[in-house]
């Protein structure tokens, strides 16, 4: 069985302010580690994932992730966010077998106040 | 343009109305999925499909069926609505794993 833990449900921070997102999960096999963001109203959008190889990995809008096996982290990180960054970011896990489809942690909603 | 088209966005139905969720895909992707997302209990699976009537049951199928009779139309089926199944629901789909291409979802309320 997968889960997922997000420790945070709501992080506070101002613009420009670095940002760290914590993800914890459980799995006994090869997974696929991946975060998402959901702006109010939306679907969820893709920023990145890991499976193997570097444990620092690149997302989009200046986001990256590190793996940490030995914590069974993949935590969420950013320099120096911006308003639009405001959003609820979910970690999910999924099998190598992608057709099993992703388990979602519960989401931290991040709040950028100016 | 990548993208994932649900209809309709909103919808109000009474309870034991059937309900008809449509989703497409302009990716050509074989796998499709339906999530509901409510608050406090995140997103949770109901069906997954492999491809043109080739469905499996996720964590929560119970009162919900499929259709997918073509690759880039995925439909989830609500036979006789009840008010818990009240919720958004989100289509998706995925080529490679660990990445998945969501909708913007349907508002889902029963009355």
């Amino acid at each position: 069985t997968q889960t997922v833990s997000q420790s945070d449900a709501h992080v506070t921070v101002f613009e420009g302010d670095s940002v760290e997102l914590r993800c914890n999960y459980s799995y006994g096999g090869s997974i696929y580690l991946s975060w998402y963001i959901q702006h109010h109203g939306h679907g969820l959008q893709f920023l990145l994932k890991y499976y193997s190889g570097n444990p620092v990995v690149q997302g989009v809008n200046g986001f990256e992730a590190e793996f940490s096996k030995s914590d069974s982290s993949f935590h969420l990180r950013k320099a120096s966010v911006h308003w639009s960054d405001s959003a609820v970011y979910f970690c999910a896990v999924s099998s190598n077998n992608y057709a099993q489809g992703l388990t979602f942690g519960l989401g931290t909603r991040v709040s950028v106040f100016p | 343009d990548m993208k994932v088209t649900q209809m309709p966005r909103y919808l109000i139905k009474r309870m034991g109305e059937n309900v008809l969720l449509e989703c497409g895909q302009d990716m050509s992707h074989e796998t499709m999925y339906w999530y509901r997302q409510d608050p406090g209990l995140g997103l949770q699976l109901i069906y997954i499909s492999y491809d043109v009537d080739s469905n499996s049951e996720g964590d929560i199928p119970k009162g919900y069926r499929v259709s997918r009779k073509k690759r880039e139309h995925f439909s989830l089926i609500l036979d006789s609505a009840k008010t818990n199944q009240t919720s958004v629901y989100f289509c998706a789909s995925s080529l490679r794993a660990g990445e998945v291409f969501f909708g913007k979802g349907t508002r889902l309320t029963v009355v």
